[in-house]
């Protein structure tokens, strides 16, 4: 089973525009990541936020983490078409090593 | 460029075949990563292995086996293929167990 859910699982917004992506999971988590995935493509990591952090940012990415209501943000500021890609969270699992389990994604598509 | 090579990029193999997936981490990165990515259940978590030791398990089949060799690359085997075992795997790769991780860009196996 999944232990990442992101909502929405499909986003189409214009160029421009902010666009934001949730994702809720289930247990406890050393930290949480962000993915982008262009179609068939490999995964690049976008940003990594500890458990013990509140808020990140990486140039137009604002990253939010609530541990008590598990669950993160991922935001774009400035949307532009070559945003569009499917994206990720992954959360961070110490279990002895750690296992990055990944939600289901949200599937982003920037209208020029 | 992630850094992660994966080897061979596609696969074309029949059902009850075996077949082996490699891959290569980047430089210096102990932690390596197999994932599965099917259209109907998302990306999946395989395996990790740290160091040459098998560190978490997840949804692996027991007809799929993996390694880390001492010089870090690691090997996924599926044996005894069926048509559902057709996906794209990835394999990534992280310095320790609380990083970020890159991922290669995928072996694509289809199973005839």
């Amino acid at each position: 089973s999944q232990q990442g859910e992101e909502d929405p699982q499909a986003l189409s917004i214009q160029e421009g525009e902010n666009a934001t992506m949730n994702c809720s999971y289930k247990t406890s988590i050393n930290n949480l990541q962000w993915y982008r995935q262009n179609s068939g493509r490999g995964l690049v990591h976008l940003i990594l936020i500890r458990s013990n952090e509140r808020e990140k940012h990486s140039g137009r990415l604002r990253v939010t983490l609530d541990t008590s209501k598990k669950s993160s943000s991922l935001l774009i500021t400035a949307s532009r078409a070559a945003d569009t890609a499917s994206y990720f969270c992954a959360t961070g699992i110490i279990q002895g090593a750690q296992k990055l389990v990944f939600g289901q994604g949200t599937r982003l598509t920037i209208n020029p | 460029d992630s850094g992660v090579t994966q080897t061979p990029k596609h696969l074309i193999t029949a059902t009850g075949q075996r077949v082996t997936l490699r891959c290569s981490p980047r430089s210096g990165d102990l932690s390596v990563y197999w994932y599965q990515q099917s259209l109907d259940q998302g990306l999946q978590f395989l395996i990790q292995y740290y160091n040459g030791e098998e560190r978490a398990k997840g949804n692996i089949l027991e007809r799929f086996s993996a390694q880390q060799f001492p010089d870090l690359h690691s090997e996924l085997n599926l044996s005894s293929l069926e048509l559902g075992d057709s996906a794209l795997y990835f394999c990534a790769s992280s310095t320790s167990l609380n990083t970020e991780a890159f991922f290669g860009q995928g072996t694509r196996l289809t199973v005839v």
